[in-house]
């Protein structure tokens, strides 16, 4: 079975600064997606970034990137130049690749805070 | 309206009380999902289903009862709900043939007295 661990509850960062969320997996597949989601307080919950796991340069948007090893099963999230807007809960996610039972599995989240 | 819709944003019910959580998407998607999400726990997905066809229930009590009469609509209807029930309901959408990521509805908050 899939798992998702987010070892960090709470995180708080200087608005401006840089900052990174962890995200360990575990699995024995090779084909999959991982997900970085943002929760606002408004609680909908949109997509930040995502990796294919077959591709080895980690993907980037904007001031958001990706540390993915696959080895170590790691996929950080690193926050550039944070805004308030960024505070939010963030979950990291995982699911298999292709069909439309695939789940989506989530781990508990870390809820990051800018302060100004 | 783009996206994934869900109303009502907010309900209140009692335990006897009969109720239903309406969930549209807007973006083509054929496959869509209920998931349930309580403070401290991770989502837990309840239903799947996959050209109006349920591929997937995730062992959820019988007390929430999941419709889709078509691909762009999916429902959770509720009765005899009990407290713990309550929590944050979230609708998703997927296009299968792209990329596995799923859109999120801004949810139902239930709170079941």
């Amino acid at each position: 079975a899939q798992t998702v661990t987010q070892s960090q509850p709470e995180m708080s960062v200087q608005e401006a600064e840089t900052v990174t969320l962890s995200c360990t997996y575990d699995t024995s597949e090779n084909n999959y997606y991982l997900f970085w989601y943002k929760q606002p307080p408004s609680r909908q919950m949109i997509l930040v970034i995502r990796q294919e796991a077959y591709k080895q340069q980690n993907a980037t948007e904007n001031r958001f990137s990706v540390n993915f090893q696959k080895a170590a099963k790691s996929f950080s999230l690193k926050i550039s130049d944070s805004q308030l807007g960024d505070t939010a809960m963030y979950f990291c996610a995982f699911t298999l690749y292709g069909g439309a039972t695939n789940k989506l599995i989530f781990g508990t989240g870390t809820l990051l805070a800018v302060q100004p | 309206e783009t996206g994934v819709t869900q109303t009502p944003r907010h309900l209140v019910m009692g335990m006897t009380n009969k109720k239903s959580l309406k969930c549209e998407q807007h973006l083509g998607h054929n496959a869509m999902y209920w998931y349930k999400q309580s403070a401290k726990k991770p989502l837990e997905l309840m239903f799947v289903y996959s050209l109006e066809e349920r591929v997937e229930n995730n062992s959820v009590p019988s007390r929430f009862s999941p419709e889709c009469p078509n691909s762009s609509h999916l429902f959770l209807h509720l009765h005899t709900l009990q407290p713990e029930d309550s929590a944050l309901y979230l609708c998703a959408s997927r296009d299968t043939g792209r990329y596995n990521e799923q859109f999120f509805g801004p949810g139902t908050r239930l709170t079941v007295l």
